[in-house]
């Protein structure tokens, strides 16, 4: 039973566009949600994060919107080549088990 | 600056032998948890503790079993490998701050032929 899901599994953008990566999840009970870029032969680093409780967080070029029933989004304005990865979307609640997505692999392109 | 490690990170290993995979922190966190992941998959949950002596079993646990006797050292032992275990582990941990998330190793890719 998949409780967080982004169902992008690729995402292409030229550079200083930007990038929109979706989550939603299926469990009211989650009441923190957190992203993660992921680089490949390294473990996911932590991004960004956003509680229930309110709609938007930001830290620099990286935005998270919680506005619509369980559904999140990170945006990355502008992008950059750099920004290349998977981006897991995770979320937890009182039970403190994290779930994270399938992840989507953006692609920015020079 | 990795300040939480995992040993190997690389293995491959034959059927049915007895591996551990070792995973050591420097940061003092008290919570630490260990994730299968499988290409173009969600992460799935196989243990977690909150503290020395104490773990607990997470989604896919039933074939492998934790230890927690250091606030450090957290590691997973297959006790038979077999190919379904094929897979990348990851070794994470955290204070147990939302707001900071955990930190995670890099990883170890496990081949059992």
């Amino acid at each position: 039973d998949q409780q967080v899901k982004q169902n992008s599994p690729s995402l292409s953008v030229q550079e200083g566009r930007i990038s929109i990566l979706n989550c939603d999840y299926t469990n009211s009970m989650f009441d923190y949600f957190l992203w993660y870029k992921k680089y490949p032969a390294e473990g996911p680093t932590f991004l960004i994060s956003i509680s229930s409780i309110k709609d938007k967080n930001e830290d620099g070029r990286f935005t998270v919107l919680n506005k619509s029933a369980k559904h999140l989004s990170l945006h990355i304005v502008p992008s950059q080549p750099g920004d290349s990865a998977v981006y897991f979307c995770a979320a937890s609640g009182a039970t403190d088990d994290m779930r994270f997505g399938a992840g989507t692999r953006l692609t920015v392109k020079p | 600056e990795a300040d939480i490690y995992q040993t190997p990170r690389y293995l491959v290993i034959g059927t049915g032998k007895k591996i551990t995979l070792e995973c050591s922190q420097t940061m003092g966190h008290d919570k630490m948890y260990w994730y299968q992941q499988d290409p173009g998959m969600e992460l799935h949950l196989i243990h977690y503790s909150y503290g020395v002596n104490s773990t607990e079993k997470g989604d896919l646990s039933s074939e492998s079993t934790v230890s927690r006797i250091r606030t450090e050292h957290f590691p997973l032992t297959l006790e038979s490998a077999r190919p379904s275990h094929t897979s990348q582990y990851l070794c994470a941990s955290s204070f147990g701050l939302e707001d900071y998330g955990y930190t995670f190793g890099s990883g170890t890719r496990l081949t059992v032929v």
